[in-house]
C-alpha cells in the first residue's frame, strides 16, 4: 500500500523558513515523480512544486520561484520541501503528491501557518 | 495558464439520484498526438486529502465504484455520480495535467 507521511509544519512569523518532509513506503520511491501540492484557507489546490524520479529535474510555480527548494533523498525513501522568505499568502495545508499520469497518491498533509 | 472553471459551487442531491458537475478549461486539452484528455478528477471527502477518481477524462482510477463516470472532449467535462451515496458527501475538483502548471478547479460541494 502506497503511503505518504508529511511533517514539518507549523506557525512561523512572515520572512521566516521551515522545511517539510514526506516519508514514502509501499512503491519504488525512485522510479517516481513527485510533487508538492498545496491547500488554501480557501480550499483552493495550488500546484508548487515538481521533481523527477532521479531529481534533476525541477520545476517550481512562479509564487514560490526563488524562496522554495524541492530536494528527494532516494536511498531514504524521502521527499523534502525547503521554504525560506515565508510569505502569509503561503499559509495552507502541504501535500506530497505522487505523480504517474497525473497526481494518483497524496499524504495527509501538513499545516503551515504564516502569520505575525 | 489553463484556467479551470467548475459549475456549480454546490449541489443537494437526494440518495439514489443523479449528480452531475461540469468542468470547462479555458483551452483545450486533448492532445492531438493520442487524441487523450490531460483531465482528471479527485474527490475530498472532510478532514481527508483528495483521492484520484477519473484520469484521461474517463478513465476510473482502480477501485473506484462505476457509479462514478467522467466524460466530455477538448474543453467540456463531466462528472457523473449515477446513484448518490451517503459516502459520496465530498468536494469535487477537476484538474488538468496537459501543460505546466497543472491546475485545479475551485471545488463543487456535494451534499445529501
Amino acid at each position: 500500500e502506497v503511503q505518504l507521511v508529511e511533517s514539518g509544519g507549523g506557525l512561523v512569523q512572515p520572512g521566516g523558513c521551515l522545511k517539510l518532509s514526506c516519508a514514502a513506503s509501499g512503491f519504488t520511491f525512485s522510479s517516481y515523480a513527485m510533487n508538492w501540492v498545496r491547500q488554501t484557507p480557501g480550499k483552493r489546490l495550488e500546484w508548487v512544486s515538481y521533481i523527477n524520479g532521479g531529481g534533476n529535474s525541477i520545476f517550481y510555480a512562479d509564487s514560490v520561484k526563488g524562496r522554495f527548494t524541492i530536494s528527494r533523498d532516494n536511498a531514504e525513501n524521502s521527499l523534502y520541501l525547503q521554504m525560506n522568505s515565508l510569505r502569509v499568502e503561503d499559509t495552507g495545508v502541504y501535500y506530497c503528491a505522487r505523480q504517474t499520469t497525473t497526481y494518483d497518491s497524496w499524504g495527509r498533509g501538513t499545516l503551515v501557518t504564516v502569520s505575525s | 495558464d489553463i484556467v479551470m472553471t467548475q459549475s456549480p459551487d454546490s449541489l443537494a442531491v437526494s440518495l439514489g439520484e443523479r449528480a452531475t458537475i461540469n468542468c470547462k478549461s479555458s483551452q483545450s486539452v486533448l492532445s492531438r498526438s493520442n487524441n487523450k484528455n490531460y483531465l482528471a478528477w479527485h474527490q475530498q471527502k472532510p478532514g481527508q486529502p483528495p483521492k484520484l477518481l477519473i484520469y484521461w477524462a474517463s478513465t476510473r482510477e482502480s477501485g473506484v465504484p462505476d457509479r462514478f463516470s467522467g466524460s466530455g472532449s477538448g474543453t467540456d467535462f463531466t462528472l457523473t455520480i449515477s446513484s448518490l451515496q451517503a459516502e459520496d458527501v465530498a468536494v469535487y475538483y477537476c484538474q488538468h495535467y496537459y501543460s505546466t502548471p497543472w491546475t485545479f478547479g475551485r471545488g463543487t460541494k456535494v451534499e445529501i
